[in-house]
């Protein structure tokens, strides 16, 4: 089953925050996140395994709540840069088996 | 390190034909997976290759096929084209499993008429 992710889209001002989230109706070994630039390959931001641990690096860090089976992705501080669309993965097992979300369409402006 | 690397880019195929595809992962990488991503399905599941043993596999026709080579380089067929084909493909190649970090090519652009 496809992850769902909330929400579908979002429009920010520079300096503002955002969350977006990814909820699961099975229980998850791993959550990983990614961003694709339009025309660009999805670029992996991080990935969280089970064990409800927090990741982070510059402003933006992600949790996972292995009871709730969501993920949550928290990008403080806006920037230009942070345009994209951002899709969650989960693995259900260990697998190796990536199954995305629909992806956020995430847009900062000046 | 050179990453990820698709080829072709892009590619206009005739409805019926069959077309191959080709990915050659991360060096050391030996875990490739495949996905379609289109706008209305976003990134679809097509399989998984480690170590030239196909290990998952998505909810595709049989039409769409793929293998991995012993120095991990792999490809994926589509044979008898439909127009719902077209769409971006998308590999990626991981060192491990669902706790490794997977790294996209920038994909196979294909065009079915």
């Amino acid at each position: 089953q496809q992850p769902v992710q909330s929400p579908q889209a979002v429009i920010l001002r520079e300096g503002e925050d955002a969350v977006i989230n990814c909820s699961s109706s099975k229980a998850l070994y791993s959550v990983h996140w990614y961003r694709q630039k339009h025309g660009e390959a999805p670029v992996f931001l991080m990935i969280l395994l089970k064990g409800g641990e927090q990741k982070g690096h510059d402003k933006i860090s992600a949790s996972f709540n292995e009871k709730k089976q969501q993920s949550s992705l928290y990008l403080t501080a806006s920037q230009l840069s942070y345009s994209g669309t951002y899709f969650c993965g989960t693995d259900a097992g260990n697998t190796g088996k990536l199954i995305f979300g629909q992806g956020t369409t995430l847009q900062v402006k000046p | 390190k050179a990453g990820v690397t698709q080829t072709p880019r892009y590619l206009i195929k005739t409805r019926g034909q069959q077309v191959t595809l080709s990915c050659s992962p991360i060096s050391g990488h030996r875990s490739v997976s495949w996905y379609q991503q289109t706008p209305g399905q976003g990134l679809q599941f097509l399989f998984e290759y480690f170590s030239e043993t196909q290990r998952n596999k998505g909810n595709f026709p049989g039409r769409f096929s793929g293998r991995q080579f012993s120095n991990s380089r792999s490809e994926m067929n589509v044979s008898t084209l439909e127009l719902g084909d077209s769409a971006l493909y998308l590999c990626a190649s991981s060192a491990g499993l669902g706790d490794t970090e997977a790294f996209f090519g920038q994909g196979t652009r294909l065009t079915v008429v």
